[in-house]
């Protein structure tokens, strides 16, 4: 199996930023995702790096390294309605989602 | 807004009752998916059609029963649930089950409650 771990949940201030991690066990994947969702609404796609390296998209970046089984996801200037539910995802032939990261974003 | 669509939004049933889900995508995706979502926990999936032939069906009750009658529509047929089968149900699309041409696009789910 995957075996993918993130933090439950992380609070940061706005206009700060937070570093959302996830680290995976598997013996090889296609890439990984890393979607947004808000309570109660679908989740929305965020990033997807197949490489490894930095992947930037605006106020978002993710991150992969394969050979540490490890990604991370960059908010930065954190908005209000940034707080939401953050999963990352590995493509292996199907999608196997980790738990996700609550975060919140205070004033 | 959402380009999957899915309906109905909301659907309260009975553990007798017989009920549809139904989803659609015009986005020209040959992947599409049911995932089944519980509070506080990550999606969970269900059934994948590739083509509109069933590929993926990860050990799901036969009290649900997928069906693609092409390659816009997906439903979700339910039959005698249990209380326990409450969740949101979230379809998916993709331009293929590879993932490599495009994510999963989701629909915004229906929430079901079983009585």
């Amino acid at each position: 199996g995957q075996n993918i771990d993130q933090p439950t949940e992380m609070t940061a201030t706005e206009g700060a930023i937070v570093q959302i991690n996830c680290t995976y066990q598997t013996s090889g994947f296609n890439g990984l995702f890393w979607y947004q969702q808000h309570a109660g609404e679908a989740p929305t796609f965020l990033s997807y790096n197949v490489l490894d390296g930095l992947e930037e998209k605006g106020r978002f970046s993710s991150f992969l390294s394969r050979s540490k089984g490890y990604s991370y996801l960059l908010l930065k200037e954190l908005q209000m309605k940034d707080s939401a539910s953050y999963l990352c995802a590995l493509n292996d032939y199907k999608l196997s989602f980790g738990a996700g990261t609550t975060v919140t974003v205070r004033a | 807004d959402t380009e999957v669509t899915q309906t109905p939004k909301h659907l309260v049933m009975g553990m007798t009752n017989k009920k549809s889900l139904k989803c659609e995508q015009h986005m020209g995706h040959r992947a599409m998916y049911w995932y089944k979502q519980k509070a506080k926990k990550p999606p969970e999936l269900m059934f994948v059609y590739s083509y509109e032939k069933l590929s993926i069906n990860e050990s799901v009750p036969s009290r649900f029963s997928p069906e693609c009658p092409n390659s816009s529509l997906l439903n979700l047929h339910l039959h005698a649930l249990q209380p326990e089968d409450s969740a949101l149900y979230l379809c998916a699309s993709s331009q293929d089950e590879n993932l490599r041409g495009s994510p999963l696009h989701f629909g915004n789910g229906t929430r079901l409650t079983v009585t």
